[in-house]
């Protein structure tokens, strides 16, 4: 079935360094690719999507470009700050199916 | 603003007693989903329904119950028969693609059972 594998965390991080979040995905079709974020005690929000390769999804200094080749979504920011803290999820979705979800990775960045 | 509201965010119970966790959207999404989150865990899928009156077990239902009367609310119970209900509690909802264009998710509800 389909499954979506992101790298283990903590990431730690200090501030203004670059980030990356790697995710890599097994799906049947051409899924839709996203990265959701969790801030403490709080829901997910939806931070990018991409529904085709080559799609680049940005958002708040955060991108992901839909790598089909590689079958990657890998979450980059140039420089992070510590309001960045959080959880990073990334999920995929194919035709009329439910979300699948990674188990999630937590940023971790100091001043 | 449109939105999906989860309420109570706090909900403290004693151990053996039935509780009922409310979820609202007026987003006019056609389906909803309950997710559980333990501490450090990602998402474990509770319920789910595509449709008003009907709604699907999870990879982890034994022990909770839903309903689906209205397109907006989609309440979950906790009942006596969940064996360990301390947990953190997400409510989601999406279009009928089932996601394809995302879930928007509530700020979640904190159980905890003593």
């Amino acid at each position: 079935g389909d499954s979506v594998t992101q790298m283990e965390g903590p990431v730690t991080l200090s501030e203004e360094a670059f980030l990356t979040i790697n995710c890599t995905y097994t799906a049947t079709g051409y899924p839709s690719l996203f990265w959701y974020v969790q801030y403490p005690g709080e829901g997910l929000q939806l931070l990018l999507k991409a529904t085709k390769a080559d799609d680049k999804g940005s958002n708040k200094g955060f991108e992901a470009t839909y790598r089909k080749e590689t079958t990657s979504f890998h979450l980059e920011k140039g420089s992070v700050q510590v309001s960045d803290s959080a959880v990073y999820f990334c999920a995929l979705n194919t035709g009329f199916q439910k979300l699948v979800f990674g188990t999630g990775t937590r940023l971790l960045v100091s001043p | 603003d449109g939105g999906i509201t989860q309420s109570p965010k706090y909900l403290f119970r004693k151990e053996g007693q039935n509780v009922t966790l409310s979820c609202e959207q007026n987003l006019n999404h056609d389906a909803m989903y309950w997710y559980r989150q333990d501490p450090g865990q990602g998402l474990r899928l509770i319920y789910y329904s595509q449709i008003v009156n009907d709604f699907q077990k999870g990879d982890i239902a034994e022990g909770y119950s839903v309903s689906r009367e209205k397109k907006e609310s989609f309440p979950l119970t906790v009942t006596s028969a969940q064996k360990n209900p301390t947990a953190f509690y997400l409510c989601a909802s999406s279009l009928k693609d089932g996601g394809g264009n995302g879930y928007t998710f509530g700020s979640g509800t904190r159980l905890t059972v003593v």
